[in-house]
């Protein structure tokens, strides 16, 4: 099936610094979706995005909607341990018929 | 959002026996569900697309007999595993999109002896 390009695979990274990852895609997006995963439980939505442009915050996780409409990027500051856990990107397409098509995922590794 | 319940969270079961799977939209009217089937260390695989009181829609090399979907109410489905076998062991999760967002059940892991 169809995914999304997601960079990093995984990153190990000091407890307190600043994560970031981006998605990319060859299609259009109307939607942007980030979503975390703790092993063995469903993913959980973080942000959702809805214009090209836009920038919406949660707490300490910022994401963006590319201009282009083909890739978003979200960003953690001040890393804690539990933000440990796999990351997705997912975008909606439209375009005949409306699924969600899901990233590759970021394995993310905080040490204290 | 949509609150979304997910049963069995964990089954274990003999080769050729089948199993079935709930997802229940608890708070949100679901016309559509998707359901989806993850690996170990991988991503999310769109499996089917499950409509309410119609034919579920399946993705490219799911095969619709071997994976039976139900939706015959606006907050249940449900996929059946007919006929198990090890390489059907994976992580199957269900979803119910709502207002441009996805929410997901708890998953439920698979294990086929």
């Amino acid at each position: 099936g169809q995914q999304l390009n997601q960079s990093p695979q995984s990153m190990f990274i000091q407890e307190g610094e600043d994560v970031s990852m981006n998605c990319t895609s060859s299609s259009i997006f109307n939607t942007w979706l980030w979503y975390k995963q703790d092993p063995g439980e469903g993913p959980v939505l973080l942000i959702a995005l809805y214009k090209a442009g836009e920038l919406t915050s949660n707490g300490r996780l910022t994401a963006q909607f590319g201009i282009t409409r083909k890739d978003s990027f979200l960003n953690i500051s001040a890393s804690i341990p539990s933000d440990v856990g796999i990351y997705f990107c997912a975008g909606l397409s439209t375009l005949g018929t409306y699924k969600y098509i899901f990233g590759t995922g970021t394995r993310l590794k905080v040490l204290a | 959002g949509a609150v979304v319940s997910q049963h069995p969270s964990r089954v274990i079961c003999k080769s050729g026996t089948s199993v079935k799977i709930e997802c229940r939209s608890l708070d949100f009217q679901a016309t559509t569900m998707f359901w989806y089937r993850q690996f170990p260390k991988q991503s999310l695989m769109l499996m089917a697309t499950s409509n309410e009181g119609s034919k579920a829609t399946y993705e490219q090399g799911v095969e619709k007999d071997k994976f039976l979907i139900n939706h015959a109410s606006l907050t249940l489905s449900t996929l059946t595993v007919t006929s198990a076998h090890p390489e059907d062991s994976s992580f199957y999760i269900c979803s119910v999109p709502a207002n441009e967002k996805l929410f997901f059940g708890s998953g439920t892991q698979l294990s086929v002896l």
